[in-house]
């Protein structure tokens, strides 16, 4: 299908593992985008990214690494996951008009 | 820091009735503000957006009202349906390159009741 998907849809992971979430959009869209949304927060960017090999922090950076080797796939990699990284994690692509993927559910025990 | 604030946190309307949600910003360099639709399990969708050069966009049941001099802008839903009921964000943003740069609000639950 195309669009954007991300997986997993829900993961459950323990603190200080790491966690590789995945996104990917069939459109070639230059520009990519993680946020995060959290109860009262909205959504908060984490990383983003204007094309293959370049990248730059948003809002909400501290404790996550993206890479962008492809311009289809923007992975997310939470090194040391720790219970505030709790969230519902959606990825976004277009530089204008962002699509969202469906989210993925991150629980750090 | 939060750029843009957004009221109320929950609205529970009427079938029929009219629905208005409250945005307000700071940041005088937004140029665009765009409002998102989100359904329980999905992404965001965009759902309408206006730019600051008009002060009304209408689409369909749908209207933006947008006053750059308080800095405000506001949802509008005409005759709200059951399948409205979802969480409204709005958005502002600005230029950063050649990506725009989205400001979210922190979201508003709506429930229409049949």
């Amino acid at each position: 299908d195309a669009g954007i998907t991300q997986s997993p849809r829900y993961k459950i992971t323990e603190t200080g593992r790491q966690v590789t979430l995945m996104c990917h959009q069939t459109w070639s869209h230059s520009y990519m985008f993680w946020y995060r949304q959290d109860l009262g927060h909205g959504l908060r960017l984490i990383y983003y990214s204007a094309a293959a090999d370049i990248t730059d922090k948003g809002e909400v950076p501290d404790g996550y690494v993206v890479s962008r080797s492809k311009t289809e796939n923007f992975p997310l990699t939470l090194e040391s996951a720790t219970r505030s990284q709790t969230s519902v994690y959606f990825c976004a692509s277009r530089a204008d008009t962002q699509y969202f993927g469906p989210g993925t559910r991150l629980t750090v025990l | 820091q939060q750029q843009v604030k957004q009221s109320p946190q929950s609205l529970i309307v009427q079938k029929g009735g009219i629905s208005i949600i409250n945005c307000a910003y700071e940041n005088t360099a937004f140029d665009y503000f765009p409002w998102y639709q989100q359904f329980p399990g999905k992404g965001p969708a965009l759902l309408i957006a206006i730019r600051p050069d008009v002060s009304e966009k209408k689409e369909g049941r749908f209207t933006i009202s947008f006053n750059k001099s308080a800095k405000q802008f506001s949802l509008h839903i005409m005759d709200s349906q059951p399948g409205d009921s979802a969480t409204y964000f709005c958005a502002a943003s600005t230029q950063s390159g050649s990506a725009r740069q989205l400001t979210f609000g922190s979201g508003t639950q709506l429930t229409v009741l049949p």
